[in-house]
């Protein structure tokens, strides 16, 4: 069975610009979440969807904003980047009320 | 508001002996917790869980222990391997929510 993926796995971009990062789910997985990893705040969730319906949301600006589309597939757009948006991006898929599993993120640079 | 912690940064321990990981929390709605094993530059790997109707969980070489009314749990690795070694993490929810808090990550080094 695949995991999930993502993609693209490394990204540079400048100030000011937009980002974004698609992440795949385990086959028969609904619910798809998105977390951010920084040295300083460790690992933080930025939202969830289930059924292309946001169900859940971090403390996250509103430059972050996320899809599903009905195969489950979802994308996580960033707008106006900033240097500090510079980290890791982990999507994990899971059952509801069950383990999630985590791809292999998206580093993503900002200069 | 940290509501999971992780108070040990780092740990190591000799091949062969037991690996004890410990995790606080401070929400008492949270009723399922995981831990997970996350090398640098990779997503975290699930390794195991524990609903709060159970107070231990085996999975082969993982143990995870809850004490609900204390607000911890910890993960015991026995025996403990090279290949071990990575940054562990303690996860939390609430049923319906799959919002997952983590803890800062423990360092766990496995000395051959």
């Amino acid at each position: 069975k695949a995991g999930v993926t993502q993609t693209p796995r490394y990204l540079i971009k400048t100030r000011g610009q937009q980002v974004t990062l698609s992440c795949s789910p385990i086959s028969g997985h609904r619910s798809v979440s998105w977390y951010q990893q920084t040295p300083g705040q460790g690992l933080q969730f930025l939202f969830e969807y289930f059924s292309e319906t946001q169900r859940n949301k971090g403390n996250f600006p509103g430059r972050f904003s996320g899809r599903q589309f009905s195969n489950s597939r979802s994308e996580m757009n960033v707008s106006t980047l900033e240097l500090g948006d510079s980290a890791l991006y982990l999507c994990a898929s899971g059952r509801s009320n069950d383990e999630q599993f985590f791809g292999p993120g998206t580093r993503l640079t900002v200069l | 508001d940290q509501q999971v912690k992780q108070n040990s940064p780092s740990l190591s321990v000799q091949e062969g002996r037991i690996s004890i990981l410990n995790c606080d929390y401070t929400n008492s709605m949270f009723d399922y917790f995981l831990w997970y094993k996350k090398y640098p530059a990779e997503g975290p790997t699930f390794l195991i869980s524990i609903s709060s109707i159970k107070d231990k969980n085996e999975d082969g070489r993982f143990t995870v222990f809850l004490n609900k009314s204390a607000k911890h749990l910890s993960l015991h690795i026995v025996p403990s391997q090279p290949g071990d070694s990575a940054v562990y993490f303690c996860a939390a929810k609430t049923f319906g929510n799959e919002k997952l808090t983590f803890g800062t990550g423990t360092r766990l080094t496995i000395i051959p």
